[in-house]
């Protein structure tokens, strides 16, 4: 049974980084069938996809977070981070981390979720 | 990038009837790429239905998918008291991913 678990600071000030990493138990980070993803969520926005990571650190953006966004990967640790720079009020969501299975394109494990506010 | 608007927004129903959600494209969705997922209050989303009609693993028959193209339907054969959720649309056809606004379905 697959697990992702989401960690990281639960309040951020404006224009400072948002950092998050995603801890996968249950099977390795580095199977190619999967890639691995971030998504927010916020009442204002609905479901957004952050974008996506693979084993190999090849990465996936959303054009309209790409210029702020660092994805990477440690195959060893089993996890995976996103770092999301110049953090701004509308950045407040719960993240989720998750699978993305590459012959479907669907998303099939979820983490439990982090709520994250931005303020001062 | 494209849109997907589901509808209606609310659908008020009793247990045991028939719910009919749908999900609409702004394109055409390539590969079938096109998911369904359940949400709970509090709850993280659960994939329901991908490739448009596939269950997901532990998805009971009473959730079936449909559609082609830029309509997709996802059905609720005999509505039970634990289907009462927010349910979302999900492509992957086309960068970037991009989810529905949900529909909820509430108990009438």
């Amino acid at each position: 049974q697959l697990h992702l678990q989401e960690s990281g600071p639960g309040l951020v000030r404006p224009s400072e980084n948002l950092a998050l990493t995603c801890t996968v138990s249950g099977g390795p980070i580095s199977n190619s069938l999967y890639f691995w993803a971030w998504i927010r969520q916020s009442p204002g926005k609905g479901l957004e996809w952050i974008g996506s990571v693979f084993h190999t650190g090849s990465a996936y953006y959303n054009p309209s977070l790409k210029d702020r966004l660092t994805f990477s990967i440690d195959t060893s640790k089993n996890q995976f981070s996103v770092t999301l720079s110049s953090v701004t009020a509308s950045d407040t969501a719960v993240y989720y981390c998750a699978r993305l299975v590459d012959s479907i394109m669907a998303l099939d494990s979820w983490g439990r979720g982090a709520q994250v506010t931005v303020s001062s | 990038e494209i849109v997907l608007t589901q509808s209606p927004g609310t659908l008020s129903l009793s247990p045991g009837e028939r719910a009919t959600l749908s999900c609409r494209a702004s394109q055409t969705v390539n590969k079938n790429f096109l998911a369904w997922y359940q949400q709970k209050p509090g709850q993280a989303p659960r994939l329901l239905i991908y490739g448009v009609s596939s269950r997901a693993t532990d998805i009971p028959d009473r959730f079936s998918g449909s559609g082609s193209g830029t309509d997709f339907t996802l059905t609720i054969a005999r509505l039970e008291p634990e289907d009462f959720a927010v349910y979302l649309c999900q492509q992957y056809g086309s960068a970037p991913l991009t989810f529905g606004g949900g529909t909820k379905v509430e108990i009438k």
